[in-house]
């Protein structure tokens, strides 16, 4: 069974800084990864999809990277700014008995920009 | 721009009731799914649908049930609803082409139950 850890669970910092956000995951047999964003009581925004087969996603500010055989990705986040405020939800998609894809999440990591 | 969309942001039920919750795609996306999310437990998979009238469990489908009779809408049903189904909870679909398409998420429909 496919668990998922982040780490940290939390972060606080200034505006300005580069931060790493990380995750693990147990069964290296996936077929992608998704980086989500949540706002409080909100739902979830696809910030990068990493294909198995790729090492990393580039979007603006944040780069992506993924290392199957290890069980590792991490979200790297660039010049990190206020609005950047919100928890970031890691998400490989496996392989389920019935032959379909399955979204496994970790519980995330919540980050606070401060001015 | 492509959208999930949940009928309803907030929900009051009393215990015992039925209710339903409404999720709509208008991506053509054969897979649809339900989640919720609690504090500390994270999102887990209620039921997901891989085609019309097809449904299969996910991980927690316990006093749950779904409909599928159209392709863009997919319904949870809370046969008798109960205060430990009080969550958030999230619908999301995606295209079965391969391992470069993502899941989309609706907004979510935070329900109550007293």
């Amino acid at each position: 069974k496919q668990e998922v850890t982040q780490i940290p669970a939390a972060l606080s910092v200034p505006e300005g800084e580069n931060l790493v956000l990380n995750c693990s995951f147990t069964d290296s047999a996936i077929y992608n990864l998704q980086w989500f964003r949540q706002d409080p009581g909100k739902g979830l925004t696809s910030l990068l999809l990493i294909q198995s087969s790729q090492r990393e996603q580039t979007s603006g500010r944040l780069n992506a990277s993924l290392d199957k055989s290890s069980g590792r990705s991490t979200l790297y986040i660039a010049a990190s700014q206020p609005g950047d405020s919100a928890t970031y939800l890691c998400a490989p998609q496996g392989v389920m008995n019935t032959g379909f894809q399955k979204l496994v999440f970790g519980t995330g990591t919540r980050l606070l920009v401060s001015p | 721009d492509v959208k999930v969309t949940q009928s309803s942001r907030y929900l009051v039920k009393r215990t015992g009731e039925k209710v339903f919750l409404e999720c709509v795609q208008d991506m053509d996306h054969e897979n649809m799914f339900w989640y919720r999310q609690d504090p500390g437990l994270g999102l887990r998979l209620i039921y997901f649908s891989y085609d019309v009238k097809m449904k299969e469990k996910g991980d927690i489908p316990e006093g749950y049930s779904v409909s599928r009779e159209k392709k863009e809408r997919f319904s949870l049903i809370l046969e008798s609803a109960s205060t430990n189904q009080t969550s958030m909870y999230l619908c999301a679909s995606n295209l079965n082409r391969g391992p470069s398409y993502g899941y989309t998420f609706g907004s979510g429909t935070r329900l109550t139950v007293v």
